[in-house]
């Protein structure tokens, strides 16, 4: 079965850190891009951050930059993202996506990050 | 700084046929932002309809279909269903690998 599993989230102080990470199985994951993309509760989709089936490369939103890092281990299937410096902001549900041509395709089921004191 | 524009919500009757739109507030959309669409109902992760304009994501209907109309990119769902009402996401690659999302269309099937 085609499928990706996140893990990670939590609550967290603000300017605390997390590292998501994402578990892929059932497709080639080593040639594949991916992406995070998070929802704030009652809010719209917002992308976050991508990188290249190997690694080489990475982006990331505006309100991200320099806070968080998106990595990936091929011989775990799995690709993480970092947060630090956490705001209340920062407050979502994050979902890892797979690429395909230049869209999302297969989606997780999310897990919540919840930044307050 | 460019956003993804989508109307923040829509109604169709049961049966009817409705286009959803994302455009850009400066700009065209076209082929080359690589429009793809997915549709969300609350709680659960999006879901995949299209791709690259107009390319149906598996197991996707053929009701859903997704074309360039004008200077925007749009989805337009024939046979509207009730279990089509949910929200509607637009993305387009903003190139040098950013994305961009719109603000998301509520559908209300009624």
């Amino acid at each position: 079965e085609v499928q990706l599993v996140e893990s990670g989230g939590g609550l967290v102080q603000p300017g605390g850190s997390l590292r998501l990470s994402c578990a892929a199985s059932g497709f080639t994951f080593s040639r594949s891009w991916m992406h995070w993309v998070r929802q704030a509760p009652g809010k719209g989709l917002v992308w976050v951050s991508h990188i290249n089936s190997d690694g080489s490369s990475t982006n990331y939103g505006d309100s991200v930059r320099g806070r968080f890092t998106i990595s990936r281990d091929n011989a775990k299937n799995t690709v993480y993202l970092q947060l630090n410096s956490l705001r209340a902001e920062d407050t979502a549900v994050y979902y890892c996506a797979s690429d395909k041509g230049y869209a999302f395709d297969i989606w997780g089921q999310g897990t919540m990050v919840t930044v307050s004191s | 700084q460019t956003v993804v524009t989508q109307e923040p919500s829509f109604s169709v009757s049961p049966g009817g046929t409705v286009t959803l739109t994302c455009g850009l507030s400066s700009g065209s959309v076209s082929t080359s932002y690589y429009p793809s669409w997915y549709q969300q109902t609350p709680g659960q992760a999006p879901r995949t309809l299209i791709y690259s304009t107009n390319t149906r994501s598996s197991g996707v209907p053929d009701r859903f279909s997704g074309s360039i109309l004008g200077n925007k990119a749009a989805l337009t769902i024939t046979g509207a269903q009730a279990d089509d009402d949910s929200d509607y996401y637009c993305v387009l690659y903003m190139g040098s690998g950013i994305w961009g999302f719109g603000g998301g269309t509520k559908l209300t099937v009624l």
